[in-house]
């Protein structure tokens, strides 16, 4: 049972544009949302959180937006630039799982020059 | 300030044989987690250890035990590994919970053949 998921297993984008990326959950108990940046043979790096009392959040080019109702939450990056390219992976905590991240499958983001 | 590494870096096994991955942290965190990352499957925790001398089960612990030697060390063993352990394995670090920012190791690759 996939409690958090990412849908699009991959998204290309060009430089200057805006990069959106998408997530959605089941688990009415998480309340803690996070973003993390995997670039190939490093470990993931936090990029971003958003707290369930808030619906968006902010952080340079990156802003997290969180819909409850629907149980989505995505990741917008404006301008996108190279250097983004990269897997992106959302991750939920909450609940009885208060302690312990919940990841989906991860978006790799391709911008192009 | 290393911040959290691993080792070793690859290893390659044979089916039945034996191993433990070692975790270390110089931040002084609480916390300590080990997860696997497959691929379309993201990153799942195998254990945590949310302080000194504690220890709990994640959502794939089967296979695995793992021990917190200190404040300091998180390792991971496998007591006989399985062609479906060859995964990359991370550990990750937190200063007391899973809505602090996790740190992340850069990996070890692990192949069973």
């Amino acid at each position: 049972d996939q409690q958090v998921k990412q849908n699009s297993p991959s998204l290309s984008v060009q430089e200057g544009r805006i990069s959106i990326l998408n997530c959605d959950y089941t688990n009415s108990m998480f309340d803690y949302f996070l973003w993390y940046k995997k670039y190939p043979a490093e470990g993931p790096t936090f990029l971003i959180s958003i707290s369930s009392i808030k619906d968006k959040n902010e952080d340079g080019r990156f802003t997290v937006f969180l819909n409850k109702s629907a149980k989505h939450l995505s990741l917008h990056i404006v301008p996108s630039q190279p250097g983004d390219s990269a897997v992106y992976f959302c991750a939920a905590t909450g609940g009885t799982s208060y302690g312990k991240l919940t990841f989906g499958q991860g978006t790799i983001l391709t911008v192009h020059p | 300030n290393a911040g959290v590494t691993q080792t070793p870096k690859f290893q390659v096994l044979k089916t039945g044989q034996s191993m433990t991955l070692q975790c270390a942290q110089d931040m002084n965190h609480n916390s300590m987690y080990w997860y696997r990352q497959d691929p379309g499957m993201g990153l799942r925790l195998i254990y945590y250890s949310a302080s000194e001398g504690t220890t709990d089960k994640g959502e794939v612990p089967n296979g695995y035990n793992v021990s917190r030697l200190n404040k300091r060390e998180f390792s991971l063993r496998l007591e006989s590994a399985a062609p479906s352990q060859t995964s990359v394995y991370f550990c990750a670090s937190t200063p007391l919970r899973a809505t602090d920012t996790q740190y992340f190791g850069p990996g070890t690759r692990l192949t069973v053949l």
